[in-house]
């Protein structure tokens, strides 16, 4: 059975930039749709993007171009940068596995994130 | 972007309970909208994808129907480890959205 496992800093200085990884174990990182999704304290999910394992990409315009999404497949890992954070940045980041982009089949158990100097 | 309206917002209901929740989309679309359950501290799971289409491993006490901008999920004998809240979700038109949630709670 697949695992996601997602790894980064807790902790994150405003105008800094954010990096998180998602570690994929027991399943592959080909034929699938790689995602990223937030959720503030006490709010409800928001979408930030996609990576297919063969490079194409997807985002919100709401973080106005500051994410990038990017896989690497040898070390069955995809990870997501967000540069210029604020402390609206402050969530629980989740990564998400998918035969299709349109919906999230497995999840990581999320990684908190504040953003906070 | 699409927005979603869940309602209601929170229900109380009791083991046993039929129980339905509705999600309102802004603008029709097609068959992209999916349902997730989450529990307080863990990852959203997956319910339903396709408006109608059951993931595996999920009990078949759960169904999801609509069409156009009226979409709805329903819980057909509630469970107690079904009290979580819930979440539709689009992806039809970019940005994928998801609406607010709906907490099922015990009455």
């Amino acid at each position: 059975q697949v695992q996601l496992r997602e790894s980064g800093p807790g902790l994150v200085k405003p105008s800094e930039t954010l990096s998180l990884t998602c570690t994929v174990s027991g399943g592959s990182i080909n034929s699938y749709y790689w995602t990223w999704i937030r959720q503030p304290p006490g709010k409800g999910l928001e979408w930030i993007g996609y990576i297919h394992y063969a490079g194409s990409t997807n985002y919100n315009p709401s973080l106005k171009s500051r994410a990038t999404i990017s896989v690497d497949t040898s070390k069955k890992q995809f990870s997501l940068e967000l540069i210029s954070v604020t402390a609206p940045d402050t969530a629980v980041y989740y990564c998400a596995r998918s035969p299709r982009a349109e919906y999230f089949q497995d999840w990581g158990q999320g990684t908190p994130v504040t953003v906070s100097s | 972007d699409i927005q979603m309206t869940q309602s209601p917002s929170s229900v109380s209901a009791s083991v046993g309970d039929r129980v339905t929740i509705t999600c309102r989309a802004s603008q029709a679309f097609g068959s992209w909208l999916s349902w997730y359950q989450q529990k307080p501290g863990k990852a959203p799971r997956l319910l339903i994808y396709e408006i109608f289409r059951l993931q595996s491993g999920v009990p078949s006490r759960f169904s999801g129907r609509g069409s156009g901008t009226e979409f709805t999920l329903t819980i057909s004998s509630l469970q107690p480890e079904d009290f979580a809240t819930y979440y539709c979700q689009q992806a039809n038109s970019f940005p994928w959205t998801f609406g607010q949630g709906t907490k099922v709670e015990i009455k």
